[in-house]
């Protein structure tokens, strides 16, 4: 079982919809870091939330680091086709000294 | 150019035959690791540095070496690869002691036959 589960899976939406992304774990982390990934790519960080409860805005996009600091999600506004691509989340764990991944979510938006 | 780079990028060979992965990065990192990804387990850890000479295991360490003799580089060694290694993988690096906030190389695809 994955230390972070991501949800939904795949996901395929309409351009101009919204959407929410999960990530969820039973651990707690000292950071949680969101990541999108085009084919051929190496994962590239889009934000890293520390604090529990924060919310950060990056354009259309919303992150939010659960209070408890186990949990995380990401929502997109509008959606573009640009948006497309799969979003890994991330959790630090100090303690381990180690980064845990989330299987991914791959996201299609269609014109 | 800040990158982490990749060699090669595309590699088939066959069981048992040695191999290594070279990794290297030009933004002075302390922190390196390797991951793998496969479908539907999304990255795991294979090994990590926290700085030169300083190397430890990963989630999935079986069947790997890594070696960091200089800060920039980190190769990944398969000393006899098996066709359940078949996978892509991903180097990275991060500016602190810890997986914090990780650029990533463009990944090396692999085919064990």
């Amino acid at each position: 079982t994955q230390l972070l589960e991501q949800s939904p899976q795949f996901l395929s939406i309409q351009e101009g919809e919204n959407l929410t992304v999960y990530c969820n774990s039973s651990s707690v982390f000292s950071s949680l870091q969101w990541y999108r990934q085009e084919p051929g790519e190496g994962p590239v960080l889009l934000v890293t939330v520390v604090t529990g409860g924060e919310v950060k805005k990056l354009k259309r996009l919303t992150f939010q680091f659960g209070d408890a600091r186990k949990d995380s999600s990401l929502h997109i506004t509008a959606a573009q086709p640009g948006d497309t691509g799969l979003y890994l989340c991330a959790g630090e764990r100090t303690f381990y000294n180690d980064m845990r991944f989330g299987a991914g979510t791959r996201l299609t938006v269609k014109p | 150019e800040a990158q982490v780079t990749q060699n090669p990028r595309y590699l088939i060979t066959v069981t048992g035959k040695k191999l290594t992965v070279t990794c290297s990065q030009n933004m002075n990192h302390e922190y390196m690791s390797w991951y793998r990804q496969d479908p539907g387990l999304g990255l795991r850890q294979i090994y990590y540095s926290m700085n030169v000479e300083v190397t430890d295991k990963g989630d999935v360490p079986e069947g790997y070496k890594v070696s960091r003799k200089e800060k920039r580089n980190f190769p990944l060694i398969l000393e006899s690869p098996s066709p359940n290694q078949t996978s892509l993988y991903f180097c990275a690096s991060s500016g602190g002691r810890s997986s914090y906030e990780q650029y990533f190389g463009p990944g090396t695809r692999l085919t064990v036959t």
